[in-house]
């Protein structure tokens, strides 16, 4: 069964930072990858989804690449923003009538 | 509306009662995927459909769930005899083919009381 990590739990850093969220997975017959931010109180919105065929996926400010090989994704954030202060969570699914296997997510605060 | 819609919003009930909680998916989405989120559990997923199937039910957490979807599009959650362990966020999310990017909604939160 997929398990997915994410490290670190929480990362607190000023403002203009450019930062990388760590996202590993147990198993590499992974069909597509996804990242989300969280919001308190508020449903899951959609960052970047990056295919098994694939190895980074690009949007704005954000970067999310994939290594299957390895088991690890990773999500680099550049010129941090107070705006971006949120839980971050990568999900992976295998595809079959499995759902996103999601990770416990990486809770983010940038300081003004 | 543009996104994945959600109700109601909040539910409070008495243990033992049934709820239901209905989600509206994006427009021509073919999949749609139930997830739940508690504290201390992270979100876990309950089950996913391909129009109106459900190929797999066992995400579902007991038999007191069930789950359908009519006309490809609205889909319930039904959970019967609610416990104070039901109690969390029910997330619903769409994607427009199976496993492509999925789009969640606002969620509903259920309390049992």
């Amino acid at each position: 069964k997929q398990e997915v990590t994410q490290i670190p739990a929480a990362l607190s850093v000023p403002e203009g930072e450019n930062l990388v969220l760590n996202c590993s997975f147990t198993d590499s017959a992974i069909y597509n990858l996804q990242w989300f931010r969280q919001d308190p109180g508020k449903g899951l919105t959609s960052l970047l989804l990056i295919q098994s065929s694939q190895r980074e996926q690009t949007s704005g400010r954000l970067n999310a690449s994939l290594d299957k090989s390895s088991g690890r994704s990773t999500l680099y954030i550049a010129a941090s923003q107070p705006g971006d202060s949120a839980t971050y969570l990568c999900a992976g699914v295998a595809g079959g009538a499995d759902g996103l296997t999601f990770g416990k997510g990486t809770h983010l605060i940038i300081q003004p | 509306g543009a996104g994945v819609s959600q109700s109601p919003s909040n539910k409070v009930t008495e243990k033992g009662k049934d709820v239901e909680l209905r989600c509206d998916p994006i427009s021509g989405h073919t999949a749609l995927y139930w997830y739940r989120q508690s504290l201390g559990q992270g979100l876990e997923f309950l089950i996913y459909f391909q129009g109106n199937s459900a190929p797999d039910k066992s995400g579902l957490p007991s038999d007191r769930f069930s789950a359908e979807r009519t006309g490809g599009s609205v889909s319930t959650l039904t959970i019967q005899r609610t416990q104070q362990e039901d109690s969390a966020v029910y997330l619903c999310a769409s994607s427009f083919r199976d496993w492509n990017e999925q789009f969640f909604g606002p969620g509903t939160r259920l309390t049992v009381l």
